[in-house]
């Protein structure tokens, strides 16, 4: 059972649109974080939000996560082809271990 | 730094084989974990550990073993291989400061297993 809710599935674009990635879940999370996969390798982390209505940017991405703390949701301004890869977002929901999404297949077509 | 490793990359095994899978990490962090990913089921939690000779279970550890003898090494081990074990296998590590963990995970780069 995921306890973390990522949507779309699957999301593919033009080079230069704007894209949104949404992670819900019902239970409320320490902090959430966001990864990047790209084929045959291991997730990477992006940033980590803490904080309720805490929002973080990272060059064309803005992280925001919910004043709840159960949700959260990536944007990418003006994508690129680099951006493409499967996000992945995660949730700590106690001090050892993550709850992972199935993760959003994310293609920007040049 | 290497970060983390895992050896092998890539194993084909038959029904009822058994296999070690080695991770290593030359971080120093105290957590490590075993992950398995498949298709639209994102990543789930086998075992982990939280120090030196201690396991627990995840969420899915049925038909698996593990063991941490040092530190720097987290062994995931099948001992009757199941085709429904055909899956990437990832392990991490995350670290903790001042007591407190910070649940960031530094992934290795895959093994992919089948089993036949």
């Amino acid at each position: 059972t995921q306890l973390l809710e990522q949507s779309p599935q699957f999301l593919s674009i033009q080079e230069g649109e704007n894209l949104t990635v949404y992670c819900n879940s019902s239970s409320v999370f320490s902090s959430l974080q966001w990864y990047r996969q790209e084929p045959g390798e291991g997730p990477v982390l992006l940033v980590t939000v803490v904080t309720g209505g805490e929002v973080k940017k990272l060059k064309r991405l803005t992280f925001q996560f919910g004043d709840a703390r159960k949700d959260s949701s990536l944007h990418i301004t003006a994508a690129q082809p680099g951006d493409t890869g499967l996000y992945l977002c995660a949730g700590a929901w106690n001090d050892y271990k993550l709850s992972f999404g199935a993760g959003t297949t994310v293609t920007v077509r040049a | 730094n290497a970060g983390v490793t895992q050896t092998p990359k890539f194993r084909v095994l038959k029904t009822g084989q058994s296999m070690t899978l080695l991770c290593a990490q030359d971080m120093n962090h105290e957590y490590m974990y075993w992950y398995r990913q498949d298709p639209g089921m994102g990543l789930r939690l086998i075992h982990y550990s939280v120090g030196e000779g201690t396991t627990a279970k995840g969420e899915v550890p049925d038909g698996y073993n593990v063991s941490r003898l040092k530190k720097q090494n987290f062994l995931l081990g099948l001992e009757s291989a199941a085709p429904s074990q055909t899956s990437v296998y990832f392990c991490a590590s995350s670290y903790s400061y001042r007591g407190r963990s910070y649940n960031e995970q530094f992934f290795g780069p895959g093994t992919r297993l089948t089993v036949l």
